[in-house]
């Protein structure tokens, strides 16, 4: 069993859409939390960084941690035909100790807004 | 600017050839880190260096080979005895207590 399950999709909504990504992890260790965004042979982008359960919101973009389930979600509100990229969950134990900041990834999820 | 850079873009081997693929950052970053990326498969850990001079295996070291002479370059060499060598490779980098690293543009290497 992956440390980090992650939903590959694809996943293909109309412009306006509301979507959901989810990720869900087996480690207790893991206690922070990170969706990054790859556009099509490019680097992965950071765009949302938690430590927290709970939610966190930046304009349209909100990521949920639910550290009691070990599940994490990131929802796109008013999606845009710009959003369509691949989004990777990311967790880590923690840059001290013996982590040492290293990152585990899902698999990624490709995601397909159309007009 | 300051970033992340990899090179070349793309890069092409035939079997039983080594390869070395750059990365480069002027962000000061202390911590550095090689990935593969496969179709389905995320991004998997090759090789991370915490400091110049010292670095330690990934979770699919076998096959690749890494230096860390200056901080500012952790270059990362494909060796032979790497069967399916075809991936897109990613570097990133980070400061030494932040967990959020940062990536490179990617270098996609094709064995011929």
């Amino acid at each position: 069993q992956k440390e980090v399950e992650q939903d590959p999709g694809p996943l293909s909504v109309p412009e306006g859409a509301i979507v959901s990504l989810n990720c869900t992890y087996s480690n207790s260790a893991f206690q922070y939390f990170m969706w990054y965004r790859q556009y099509s042979r490019k680097g992965p982008e950071l765009l949302m960084y938690t430590y927290s359960s709970g939610n966190k919101e930046d304009g349209r973009f909100t990521a949920q941690v639910d550290k009691s389930s070990k599940y994490i979600s990131l929802f796109i509100r008013d999606s845009q035909p710009s959003d369509s990229a691949t989004y990777l969950c990311a967790m880590s134990g923690g840059a001290g100790g013996t982590s040492y900041g290293k990152l585990t990834f899902g698999q990624g999820t490709i995601l397909t807004v159309h007009p | 600017d300051g970033g992340i850079t990899q090179s070349p873009k793309y890069l092409f081997r035939k079997e039983g050839q080594n390869v070395t693929l750059s990365c480069e950052q002027n962000l000061n970053h202390d911590a550095m880190y090689w990935y593969r990326q496969d179709p389905g498969q995320g991004l998997r850990l090759i090789y991370y260096s915490q400091i110049v001079n010292d670095f330690q295996k990934g979770d699919i070291a076998e096959g690749y080979s890494v230096s860390r002479e200056k901080k500012e370059s952790f270059p990362l060499t494909v060796t032979s005895a790497q069967k399916n060598p075809t991936a897109f490779y990613l570097c990133a980098s980070t400061y030494t207590g932040t967990d959020t690293q940062y990536f490179g543009p990617g270098t996609r290497l094709t064995v011929l």
